[in-house]
């Protein structure tokens, strides 16, 4: 079970705004970086944002991060067909001293 | 190109030993902290375990503690993971990630290794 919440699922049409949610705890998301990923089917994940920093070269503008709290979220504008795939959320917690994922969301393009 | 590869998955048995080495290539790995996290068959990622630079710190997730042991030698610019005791849980994709901020951010990762028990 994963410490970091996120919903198993979000879909949207193309063109559209989705955003997804992760729900920590002071530990984790409330004092440490946070990080999202997008895997790709049958590929390694890849480093998509780690919010408060500028984005990794070659990541579009078209993902943003946001953190409030012990919660942060992901917004994809402009949703694209290639952006289908599973997001996960993550972040070091100070308690547990270890990398926390989030159970990862796959987003659906309609 | 700045990559990292994995290597020594295969199919083992339980209670059984492997040894994942993952190469880094294009960066000097003694700059970087560096991690294992892995992606059970059908399941979301877990980390293992995250090395310091110098070796000197090292953290596991609680399901590995006490069976795997993560190392490192600069000067090959190499990674390594040791996993004793293997259990059927811990059959995954085992990934090596570089860790390109200092905060946990995993900017480069392998392709993975599969690890069958």
């Amino acid at each position: 079970q994963s410490v970091l919440t996120q919903p198993p699922s979000a879909s949207g049409a193309p063109g559209q705004r989705v955003t997804i949610p992760c729900s920590g705890s002071s530990s984790n998301i409330g004092t440490n970086i946070v990080n999202w990923y997008q895997q790709l089917p049958g590929t390694a994940p890849k480093l998509l944002i780690y919010v408060g920093f500028p984005r990794p070269s070659g990541v579009p503008d078209r993902f943003s991060g946001s953190k409030s709290g012990t919660s942060a979220s992901l917004a994809i504008s402009g949703l694209q067909s290639e952006d289908e795939a599973v997001y996960y959320c993550a972040a070091w917690d100070d308690t547990l001293k270890g990398v926390l994922f989030g159970g990862g969301t796959k987003v659906i393009v309609l | 190109e700045v990559q990292l590869v994995e290597s020594g998955g295969g199919l083992e048995q339980p209670g059984g030993s492997l040894r994942l080495s993952c190469a880094a290539s294009g960066f000097t790995l003694s700059r970087y902290e560096m991690n294992w996290v892995r992606q059970a068959p059908g399941k979301g990622l877990e980390w293992v375990s995250y090395i310091s630079v110098s070796g000197g710190s090292i953290y596991y997730a609680d399901s590995v503690k006490g069976r795997f042991t993560v190392s490192r030698d600069n000067a090959k610019n190499s990674l390594y993971l040791q996993m004793n005791a293997l259990r059927a849980e811990d059959t995954a994709v085992y990934y090596c990630a570089r860790d390109g901020t200092g905060g946990f951010s995993f900017d480069i990762w392998g392709q993975g290794t599969k690890v069958t028990v």
